[in-house]
Formats: structure tokens, sequence, C-alpha cells
């Protein structure tokens, strides 16, 4: 069965910074990654999508990778800011048909 | 504005009671999904549907029920059988299954038994 790991579980660091979060998978046989954004009491906005034949995806400050042999992917984030506070989840597709297998999220606080 | 709508936002039940949450989408998706979160947990997957009239078991399916009788709505019954109820529901909506797109979610709704 899927398993998705997110280290750190939380994360503080000041405005300005350019930090990374991980996540990790157990079945390398995905056949996309997805990263959230979770705001508290909200529901999860999509920020990026990488298919299993690209090895990354970027939108404006955010650059998102995936190595598949390895079951790694990283959200990087440039510049910080206090806005970009929030929970950061990643989910894949393990080509089951339907599920995604969620990790428990990396919540980021930005100081300013 | 194209969107997944979840009313009520946040519910309260007596314990032994049946309770409905309610999901709209006028995205015009295919596939719908109810998911469950705990404090500082991912989401778990209670029942998922690709196409009206048929859904499927998630992995935490037990204590819940669902109807897909329109493309646009999935309400999920929380019943009496769930023994522990109190979390907060995240229903999602993607184009075709998981696998052929992004998946967008409502604003969820909270539930709390007392």
């Amino acid at each position: 069965k899927q398993e998705v790991t997110q280290i750190p579980a939380a994360l503080s660091v000041p405005e300005g910074e350019n930090l990374v979060l991980n996540c990790s998978f157990t079945d390398s046989a995905i056949y996309n990654l997805q990263w959230f954004r979770q705001d508290p009491g909200k529901g999860l906005t999509s920020l990026l999508l990488i298919q299993s034949s690209q090895r990354e995806q970027t939108s404006g400050r955010l650059n998102a990778s995936l190595d598949k042999s390895s079951g790694r992917s990283t959200l990087y984030i440039a510049a910080s800011q206090p806005g970009d506070s929030a929970t950061y989840l990643c989910a894949v597709d393990d080509n089951a048909g339907n599920m995604l297998t969620f990790g428990g999220g990396t919540r980021l606080m930005v100081k300013p | 504005d194209g969107g997944i709508t979840q009313s009520p936002k946040y519910l309260f039940r007596k314990e032994g009671q049946n309770v409905t949450l309610s999901c709209e989408q006028n995205l015009n998706h295919d596939a719908m999904y109810w998911y469950r979160q705990d404090p500082g947990q991912g989401l778990r997957l209670i029942y998922y549907s690709q196409i009206v009239n048929d859904f499927q078991k998630g992995d935490i399916a037990e204590g819940y029920s669902v109807s897909r009788e329109k493309k646009e709505s999935f309400p999920l019954t929380v019943t009496s059988a769930q023994k522990n109820p109190t979390a907060f529901y995240l229903c999602a909506s993607s184009r075709q299954g998981a696998n052929t797109g992004e998946l967008f979610f409502g604003e969820g709704s909270r539930l709390t038994v007392l």
C-alpha cells in the first residue's frame, strides 16, 4: 500500500528565505503528484500537478520537482512571504484508480 | 464562478443521530470524492464516484453512506454507526478521475458530536 510522508511536520522561517518542503512515497509507480495548500479551517487549493513523465513544474515563486525512481518530490518556495504561511500537502495518484494518497502535511510559518 | 459548495460549514450532532453533508459542483466534473481530515493528519478517502449512480468505498467507508443521483451532487451521510465522527469533511471533484487531472476541493464542513 502506498505511503506518503512529509518532513518536516512544521517549519518556521523568517521572511525572504528560500525554503524546501519534502514529500516521499513508497511506491514509485505513480501517475501524478500534486501539491496543495490549506489555510486553517479551509479546503485545499491545488498549487502544482506533476505528471509522471515530467521532472518539474513551476508557478510563480513555486517550483515542484519529481524523482519517481527515488520516490521523492520537493516543493521549493522562493523569497518566502508571511502570506505563504499555511499547511502544504502532497498527494500521489498511484494508478490504482481514482484514489489519491495524501501525506500528513508540513505546517509552514513565515515570520515578518 | 465555477466551484464546489459544501454545506453546512459547521454542524453539531448528538450521539445516535444521522447527519447529511451537502456537496454541489458546477464544474461539470465526472468524479467526486469525500475525504475526512483529523487534526494534524492527512486526508483519508471515504467514498468516491466516477459517474452518476455509481460509487465506490474508500479506505474508511464504515459508518458512512453516499448517493450520486445527479452529476452535480454527492451528499455524504454520517450515520450513527460511525464511532468517531467528529472531524473536518472535505468534498472534491476532478474531470475524469484523479489520474487525469487536478483535484478541486470545497471549503469543508466541520462536524462535532456533542
